[in-house]
């Protein structure tokens, strides 16, 4: 089956300009995950939704950052007022619900560039 | 404090060497969860393996292989007669069994020489 996807794959923007980035999980899995990934270094946690509600949004650096999951499935990553420390490759992962810890997979990326 | 360290930062090998990736992790928790993923130059992250807590046995796929030491809290990763193919970088990952977030490396990135 197809795996997470999600668009753009490339967006570059100005400083001070609104983006979103959207995530379209594997079919049945419950549970996504967004992740911002600098040059050179791992990924790190933003915010993880179980269903439509976030049940963990303890990665978001500040306010600018916001994302949605309206019918519990895409999700939309939104920032505003963009600066520059924001460029990275933003990855979004799924996970089946297990009742457990599960393994998260995960799509291709948004690489975000702010000018 | 990081709770997955990956001390290797890069690794080059000539092909048909075996390679050991090192991955030492830090956790309170009884219960976790411990992943491998490889990024090739695409930029996705491909699961590799997931191990819990409780089983320490090693694991064996193919040309990989995987030694699990909670003794040490490390979970080292070998390819054995590397591939060019295998030219990536590898990330090591941490789940605690009351948090849903992975903890990540910062990755070793392996070049393998043809």
């Amino acid at each position: 089956g197809a795996g997470v996807s999600q668009t753009p794959s490339n967006k570059v923007t100005e400083k001070g300009k609104y983006v979103e980035l959207r995530c379209d999980p594997i079919s049945g899995h419950t549970a996504l995950y967004w992740y911002r990934q600098s040059l050179g270094q791992g990924p790190e946690f933003l915010i993880y939704f179980q269903g439509t509600g976030a049940a963990d949004d303890s990665g978001l650096p500040n306010d600018r950052f916001f994302a949605v999951r309206p019918e519990g499935s895409v999700s939309t990553l939104k920032i505003q007022r963009t600066e520059r420390g924001d460029s990275a490759v933003y990855l979004c992962a799924s996970s089946y619900p297990g009742g457990g810890v599960e393994t998260q997979y995960f799509g291709p990326g948004t690489r975000l560039l702010v000018l | 404090a990081q709770k997955v360290t990956q001390a290797q930062t890069e690794i080059s090998v000539v092909e048909k060497e075996d390679v050991t990736l090192d991955c030492v992790y830090e956790t309170r928790d009884t219960t976790y969860y411990l992943f491998w993923y490889k990024q090739p130059p695409s930029g996705e992250l491909v699961f590799l393996i997931r191990r819990n807590s409780f089983d320490e046995q090693n694991e064996i796929s193919g040309r990989y292989s995987w030694n699990f030491q909670k003794s040490t809290s490390s979970f080292n990763f070998t390819i054995t007669a590397s591939q060019v193919v295998d030219s990536a970088v590898y990330f090591c990952a941490l789940s605690e069994a009351r948090g849903n977030q992975f903890y990540f490396g910062t990755g070793t990135s392996l070049t393998v020489i043809p």
